[in-house]
């Protein structure tokens, strides 16, 4: 079990640029989601997904935004035109569904983004 | 929707010491689970302590307690023997297993300083 694991960890881009953050969540996991942090601030909820599917999206989520999770292993977040106040940490985090899980979420370290 | 709320931005503690981090939130769910979050400087949020609804008995881990007022809406966090490991952003969540995946709402953070 190596955990969840984030690429790249730091993306500087320019204003315009797209960017795609990639996760691969803890490999039993059927669970995947999005946050995104500023600094000092606590996690937003992006969207998730129960293995392909994305079942929820929050409103924070433009249309810039998209999520895949083509296979339902690891999965994708690709921000189009990107802004300075795209600016923030993304985390990625899995979890296990049913019996005995108590909900827990297991997160990465993270994809600093800096739009310049 | 539901709101965690921390109300402590900052916060520091002489090591060996113990310090108590507060958190409310606001649900009108009956069945949910809370959790406090630790976040080291540049990296990974891990899971400190989780306390199910349900259960009128409080957590603890270790140097680690909570203190759960179900009807009061209260969820602080106990640390006894404070330890410089100590030092990092600690973040209270809430999640309603039957709302979006059991996915996570953040407070806004508790910066800790353990001071030697």
């Amino acid at each position: 079990d190596t955990g969840v694991s984030q690429d790249p960890r730091h993306k500087i881009t320019k204003r315009g640029q797209n960017v795609t953050f990639r996760c691969d969540p803890i490999s039993e996991h059927n669970r995947l989601y999005w946050y995104r942090q500023t600094l000092g601030q606590g996690p937003e909820f992006l969207t998730y997904f129960q293995n392909e599917a994305q079942l929820e999206k929050s409103r924070l989520l433009s249309d810039r935004f998209s999520a895949e999770r083509p296979k339902g292993s690891f999965s994708t977040l690709e921000i189009q035109r990107t802004e300075q106040g795209d600016s923030a940490m993304y985390l990625c985090a899995s979890s296990p569904t049913g019996q005995g899980w108590a909900g827990e979420l297991f997160f990465g370290e993270g994809s600093r983004l800096t739009v310049l | 929707a539901q709101t965690v709320t921390q109300s402590q931005p900052e916060m520091s503690v002489q090591e060996a010491e113990t310090v108590t981090l507060s958190c409310t939130y606001d649900t009108s769910e009956s069945n949910y689970y809370l959790f406090w979050y630790k976040q080291p400087p540049s990296r990974q949020m891990i899971l400190v302590i989780r306390q199910e609804a349900y259960k009128q008995q409080n957590a603890t881990e270790n140097r680690f307690s909570v203190n759960f007022q179900k009807a009061a809406k209260s969820f602080s966090l106990k640390i006894s023997d404070s330890q410089l490991g100590d030092t990092a952003m600690y973040f209270c969540a809430f999640s309603d297993p039957a709302n979006a995946g059991n996915m996570l709402t953040f407070g806004g953070g508790t910066r800790l300083m353990v001071k030697p």
